[in-house]
């Protein structure tokens, strides 16, 4: 059963306390991508990686730290340095930079 | 700037119309055009693509028009269901790296 998985669906954290939310794909796609979306919002880019051992910053990377030691996973990490963490988050992935992007089911973060 | 922006933020239809939901984008360089649909609390839905030597593009009960002149895009929906209610993203790719969405537009089907 081919596609993109996140977990958990629901992430409570304690200000002041590094996550980690896990993506994992097995479409064998080069590029993945962590996008941050608020209530009635649309999708802001966090960062993206185009190939393994490679990422770039998107537009909102600050507090934000990612790896890509394998093709098939793209494991984003929230700081403490992240000011306002509570979000919806999604994690893509594509055959490459240019084509469609196909997300996962998403993750849901509460700072309490 | 280059950005992508929607005309309404909700539209309210009948089940059985037809729904049209609008975008603009304002880089002319942008080459592919990608419309998702979100549930609450899922992540976007691909729905239908379309690049810029076309202007039209037709899938199950969608149609997606592109007008290049005007940096116009749409979706159709045809008969409308209560399914159907939900967010609707344009995003556009530029080729330099990843894709860019819009605000989006509630779809709110009424019976």
């Amino acid at each position: 059963d081919g596609g993109i998985t996140q977990s958990p669906k629901y992430l409570f954290r304690k200000e002041g306390q590094n996550v980690t939310l896990s993506c994992e794909q097995n479409l064998n796609h080069d590029a993945m991508y962590w996008y941050r979306q608020d209530p009635g919002q649309g999708l802001r880019l966090i960062y993206y990686s185009q190939i393994v051992n490679d990422f770039q910053k998107g537009d909102i990377a600050e507090g934000y730290s990612v790896s890509r030691e394998k093709k098939e996973s793209f494991p984003l990490t929230v700081t403490s340095a992240q000011k306002n963490p509570t979000a919806f988050y999604l994690c893509a992935s594509s055959s490459s930079g240019t084509d469609t992007q196909y997300f996962g089911p998403g993750t849901r973060l509460t700072v309490l | 700037g280059e950005s992508v922006g929607l005309h309404l933020p909700t539209l309210s239809v009948q089940e059985g119309d037809n729904s049209i939901i609008n975008c603009a984008y304002s880089n002319s360089a942008s080459d592919y055009f990608i419309w998702y649909k979100q549930e609450s609390g899922k992540g976007p839905q691909f729905i239908i693509d379309i690049r810029s030597n076309m202007d039209k593009r037709q899938g199950q009960r969608v149609t997606v028009l592109l007008n290049k002149t005007v940096k116009h895009l749409s979706l159709q929906i045809a008969a409308t269901q209560p399914g159907d209610s939900a967010v609707y993203f344009c995003a556009e790719n530029t080729g330099r790296r990843a894709l860019t969405f819009g605000s989006g537009t509630r779809l709110q089907v009424q019976p």
